[in-house]
């Protein structure tokens, strides 16, 4: 079974840091891009970044360009999305999903709160 | 960046009525969409990619069609555990964007 558990989440400060991670297992992660995906409270969902199987190629939204890196280690079956400056609208129940297009797999989210 | 619009944002409909959610693309994308299922305090649930291909698993009372700009997500018969949010989903060219969500309610 395809299990994905995000883990990081927290309230943090405005222009504060912010690592989450995502263990996977169940599936041969290295085989798959990844991706996350996050959704505002009561809002819709957007896609955040995603990941080549290598890592060797990766992709953002506009909003995380230059905040926001993703990066995977394979040997641990693992994916990392490492956020900084944060913002107020940053804030979101953040999932980490399987694939790059379409999300057939997906976590149950970890909420970042961004707030003094 | 491509913008997907849904519409309605909100729909009122009966058990065993049939619905239909419309997704349109602001750029071609030719069938690159995928249709997703959202509950309440739940991750999404992929329903259908490109387009028209049903995930496995889910009841083939889901349909989707479309090409290009225009797509439709259609439910023939509604079931009480079909009440949720609906997105649509691009992914023909970064950044993947989604739609803004159909509410799905109980008339």
């Amino acid at each position: 079974e395809v299990q994905l558990v995000e883990s990081g989440g927290g309230l943090v400060q405005p222009g504060g840091s912010l690592r989450l991670s995502c263990a996977a297992s169940g599936f041969s992660f290295s085989d798959y891009r990844m991706s996350w995906v996050r959704q505002a409270p009561g809002k819709g969902l957007e896609w955040v970044a995603n990941i080549r199987q290598d890592g060797s190629e990766k992709n953002y939204v506009d909003s995380a360009k230059g905040r926001f890196t993703i990066s995977r280690d394979n040997a641990k079956n693992s994916l990392s999305l490492q956020m900084n400056s944060l913002r107020a609208e940053d804030t979101a129940v953040y999932y980490c999903a399987r694939g790059d297009s379409w999300h057939a797999h997906w976590g149950q989210g970890t909420l970042v709160t961004v707030s003094s | 960046d491509i913008q997907m619009t849904q519409s309605p944002s909100t729909l009122s409909a009966s058990v065993g009525d049939r619905v239909t959610i419309t997704c349109r693309a602001s750029q071609y994308i030719n069938r690159w969409l995928a249709w997703y299922q959202q509950k309440p305090g739940t991750a999404p649930k992929l329903l259908i990619s490109k387009a028209s291909s049903l995930d496995s698993g889910v009841p083939s009372r889901f349909s989707g069609s479309g090409s290009g700009t225009e797509f439709t997500l259609t439910i023939s018969s509604l079931e009480p555990d079909d009440f949720a949010t609906y997105y649509c989903q691009q992914y023909g060219t970064y950044s993947y964007t989604f739609g803004q969500g159909t509410k799905l309610e109980i008339k």
